[in-house]
């Protein structure tokens, strides 16, 4: 069974503070992926990575980055979080094109105050 | 950008009866998703479909490229099917977020004993 781990299910924040999302895979996937999700908006994706070292923006990507210095591990890291920012973060993994099935993480609901 | 649009937003019936969730998009794809995400966020992929029509167990997903449209369908309702299903495609070529899928705003089913 492909996993895919995020390090906090539950996350509260203070405003300013830099914040890391862990998510881990375990399937050997290229593509790893970061959306967040809200009410009335639905799921959208922040950033995206192909490789190791490889990064690519998503549909919103403002106010966050990313790292991937493993295969298997890809960051999310708010430099300096905002209230805005509280949100329900997904994380994805899935093998590379044509057509590849993503498999999503647990979640983080992080709450920044 | 493609416009992923679901219907209906909330859908509430009884047990045994049969489910039909509707997902219209804008642009051409080259695979639509169906997922499933129960409350506490973990997400489910239950369908990944580029033509026709698939089936498993009492689901069955749809899709008319044609026309741009997909439909899930549950059969014999029960309330363990009570979940948000979430619509998904992955856009031809640039556009889509590359890899990354653009997502409907999911539909809240709610299947009452």
């Amino acid at each position: 069974d492909v996993k895919v781990t995020q390090s906090s299910r539950y996350l509260v924040k203070r405003t300013g503070e830099k914040v890391f999302l862990e998510c881990v895979q375990d399937m050997d996937h290229e593509n790893m992926f970061w959306y967040r999700q809200d009410p009335g908006l639905g799921l959208r994706l922040i950033y995206f990575s192909y490789d190791v070292k490889m990064k690519e923006k998503g549909d919103i990507p403002e106010g966050y980055s990313v790292s991937r210095e493993k295969k298997e591990r890809f960051s999310l890291i708010l430099e300096s979080a905002s209230t805005n920012q509280t949100s329900m973060y997904l994380c994805a993994s899935s093998f590379a094109r044509p057509t590849p099935e993503q498999y999503f993480g647990p979640g983080t609901r992080l709450t920044v105050t | 950008k493609n416009e992923v649009e679901q219907s209906p937003q909330n859908l509430t019936a009884q047990e045994g009866e049969f489910i039909t969730i509707n997902c219209s998009y804008s642009v051409g794809i080259s695979a639509l998703h169906w997922l499933q995400q129960h409350p506490g966020g973990g997400i489910v992929s239950l369908f990944m479909l580029s033509s026709g029509k698939k089936k498993h167990g009492r689901l069955i997903a749809t899709i008319n490229i044609q026309e741009k449209h997909s439909s899930l369908h549950i059969t014999a309702s029960h309330p363990r099917d009570s979940a948000v299903y979430i619509c998904a495609v992955r856009s031809l070529g640039p556009g889509g977020g590359a890899d990354g899928l653009t997502f409907g705003k999911g539909t809240h089913l709610i299947i009452q004993p």
